[in-house]
């Protein structure tokens, strides 16, 4: 298995700023997919980009990709009070078993 | 709109007592995990399965085992609780044929905050 290293592990913003967390991995990127998570609640997968893209959109969120850097960077546009939460990284092309890391977690402050 | 269940949101149990959580999905997934989360560690692996019956071990298998005896039901089981398990659990579950968790990702249970006393 391996573990993502998410960045920075703490991020707190004012309501309608850009939120931006990192992802780094130390072996080569597959498919990779940012999860979120409400405190004490399971994860909600949000998108996945795969290793032939470079960025994909979904809504207020933009995730680009760097196979040559072995990163990936979530961006969340105007951001809202209800996304404050802890945010997930996962590369899960290539095996089976994979591992989440730390996360990073974000406050918006109304 | 229920995917995956599990048994319990919290529960509480005695130092020396076995204790089942139990993960119920309505997805035809194939593959079941269960993991821990802990301040500071993240998720940690604990138990996966790939198909009924199969079970492999994660990072962190000791002091527990699991059973898959029907393919929407997997279950974890504290063999005999220690103060030191007492965590959140959560249980996920992906498919296999459609891209494994590579095509349409890990769809997870809403966890069970257990407290081993």
């Amino acid at each position: 298995s391996q573990q993502g290293e998410e960045d920075p592990q703490a991020l707190s913003i004012q309501e309608g700023e850009n939120a931006t967390m990192n992802c780094s991995y130390k072996t080569s990127i597959n498919n990779l997919q940012w999860y979120r998570q409400n405190s004490g609640r399971g994860l909600v997968h949000l998108i996945l980009i795969r290793s032939n893209e470079r960025e994909k959109h979904s809504g207020r969120l933009r995730v680009t990709l760097d196979t040559s850097k072995k990163s990936s960077s979530l961006l969340i546009t105007a951001s809202r009070a209800a996304d404050t939460a802890s945010y997930f990284c996962v590369n899960s092309g290539g095996y089976q078993k994979v591992t989440f890391g730390i996360g990073t977690k974000l406050q918006v402050i109304p | 709109d229920v995917k995956v269940t599990q048994s319990s949101r919290y529960l509480v149990k005695r130092t020396g007592e076995k204790v089942f959580l139990e993960c119920v999905q309505d997805m035809d997934h194939e593959n079941m995990f269960w993991y821990r989360q802990d301040p500071g560690l993240g998720l940690r692996l604990i138990y996966f399965s790939y198909d009924v019956k199969m079970k492999e071990k994660g990072d962190i298998p000791e002091g527990y085992s699991v059973s898959r005896e029907k393919k929407e039901r997997f279950s974890l089981i504290l063999e005999s609780a220690s103060t030191n398990q007492t965590s959140m659990y959560l249980c996920a579950s992906s498919s296999r044929w459609r891209g494994g968790a590579e095509g349409y990702g890990y769809t997870f249970g809403s966890g069970t905050r257990l407290t081993v006393v």
